[in-house]
């Protein structure tokens, strides 16, 4: 397996509701990501899971939570989005923990949020 | 703070044409730097990665070389194809601070490319 899969594909949700995104990848990385990508825009990293800590959090909103329960799977917990959090999620891995200057990262397909 | 810049913003050409798109970085003291293509909604696609001390990188059509010292990578597509069609993006992983250890990626606006039949 070579190659990082993301659910659902899209998502659509109230303000008041809350759901997760579920990222996974079997190719043995030990660093995870999540980015949001907003329209026209360039994938902006909101948090990194190294050996599945927690390694960076850009200052991401509390109503974004993540969680790293195992090697291959990364959860992005959703709970009162705003409707600008719209967006398309995209989960990367890396062969390498973050430190490792040499790393190549590889997306998953994203997951394309509403929040209505 | 890494920045990186892509021009042009958009490059519209004929089938069967050789070319460039550019990417330039303001700090030098990157790890490596890594070209993507994303189709519209999609994710992203690791095309090259060429390591700070490599010069360039080939597969297939695409040719991606490296500057560092003057902070500047081009992306050489040969034989453009409409399959081609596609957003290209360039991103160097540089030191996240000082302070840390950890590394990151700083993406640049990207190159969205259009090829015609």
């Amino acid at each position: 397996d070579t190659e990082v899969t993301q659910t659902p594909k899209h998502l659509v949700m109230g303000m008041t509701n809350k759901k997760s995104l579920k990222c996974e990848q079997h190719m043995g990385h030990r660093a995870m990501y999540w980015y949001k990508q907003k329209a026209k825009k360039p994938p902006e990293l909101m948090f990194v899971y190294s050996y599945e800590k927690l390694s960076i959090n850009e200052s991401v909103p509390s109503r974004f939570s993540p969680e790293c329960p195992n090697s291959s799977l990364l959860n992005l917990h959703l709970h009162a989005l705003q409707p600008e959090d719209s967006a398309l999620y995209l989960c990367a891995s890396s062969p390498r923990t973050v430190l490792a200057r040499g790393n190549e990262q590889f997306f998953g397909p994203g997951t394309r949020l509403t929040v209505l | 703070k890494q920045e990186v810049t892509q021009i042009p913003a958009a490059l519209s050409v004929p089938e069967g044409e050789n070319l460039v798109l550019n990417c330039s970085f303001t700090d030098s003291a990157i790890y490596n730097l890594q070209w993507f293509r994303q189709d519209p909604g999609k994710g992203l696609t690791s095309l090259l990665l060429i390591q700070s001390s490599q010069r360039e990188q080939t597969s297939g059509r695409l040719n991606a070389s490296l500057d560092k010292s003057s902070g500047r990578s081009t992306l050489y597509i040969a034989a453009s194809q409409p399959g081609d069609s596609a957003t290209y993006l360039c991103a160097v992983r540089s030191q996240v601070t000082k302070e840390t250890s950890g590394s990151r990626l700083t993406f640049g606006e990207g190159t969205q490319l259009t090829v015609n039949p």
